[in-house]
């Protein structure tokens, strides 16, 4: 069975552009989270979508936003980019989300924003 | 809101040391208690996880026994070995699942042969 995948692995972007980022989840699995992880901050949940809908979400800004497709695929999108956006993005797959189903990491996306 | 505290490290141990790294939590409830492991380059891998107050989970050598009372979730392992080198994250789950997983800021851990 094939693990979470992600893409793209790298990223390099300035301030002020957007990214989107892709992460297709493990086959029958219909939750995606995604977090952020810096040095400073450590990991911290950005949001949740399960069918196609965002069901929780993270204290961050709104320029980060995300969307799930029927497929459970989701992409998420940082608008107006920040030097401090640069982190590993890393998205996680779960059966129905929720306390009892385990989440399976994909191997994240780096972004580096100039 | 829910937080967990553990130690940053880096920890150096050599092989077959005893290892232990320390977890607490805060959190309203009761929450599901997580360790993940993180290998250069990788995501994060769950290495084991307790629901309840007194469980015991295990995995490849790896315990941490859910402590309610002094809200502890330390990780241990009698014998480590070189390929345990990585990043141990500590984390946490509400009972609503609401907030996705809080995590420690991680320690990281070398073995030394």
């Amino acid at each position: 069975k094939a693990g979470v995948t992600q893409t793209p692995r790298y990223l390099i972007k300035t301030r002020g552009q957007q990214v989107t980022l892709s992460c297709s989840p493990i086959s029958g699995h219909r939750s995606v989270s995604w977090y952020q992880q810096t040095p400073g901050q450590g990991l911290q949940f950005l949001f949740e979508y399960f069918s196609e809908t965002q069901r929780n979400k993270g204290n961050f800004p709104g320029r980060f936003s995300g969307r799930q497709f029927s497929n459970s695929r989701s992409e998420m999108n940082v608008s107006t980019l920040e030097l401090g956006d640069s982190a590993l993005y890393l998205c996680a797959s779960s059966f129905a989300g929720g306390v009892n189903n385990e989440q399976f990491f994909g191997p994240g996306t780096r972004l580096t924003v100039l | 809101g829910d937080s967990v505290t553990q130690m940053e490290g880096p920890v150096t141990l050599s092989e077959e040391a005893f290892l232990t790294i320390n977890c607490t939590y805060t959190a309203t409830g009761y929450p599901s208690l997580f360790w993940y492991v993180q290998y250069p380059g990788e995501g994060l891998q769950l290495l084991l996880k307790a629901t309840k107050a007194d469980d015991k989970g295990s995995n490849k050598g790896f315990e941490a026994t859910y402590r309610k009372e002094t809200t502890s979730f330390h990780l241990e392992k009698g014998s480590v070995q070189v390929s345990d080198s990585a990043v141990y994250f500590c984390a946490l789950i509400g009972r609503r699942g609401a907030d996705g997983l809080t995590f420690g800021k991680g320690t990281h851990l070398i073995i030394q042969p």
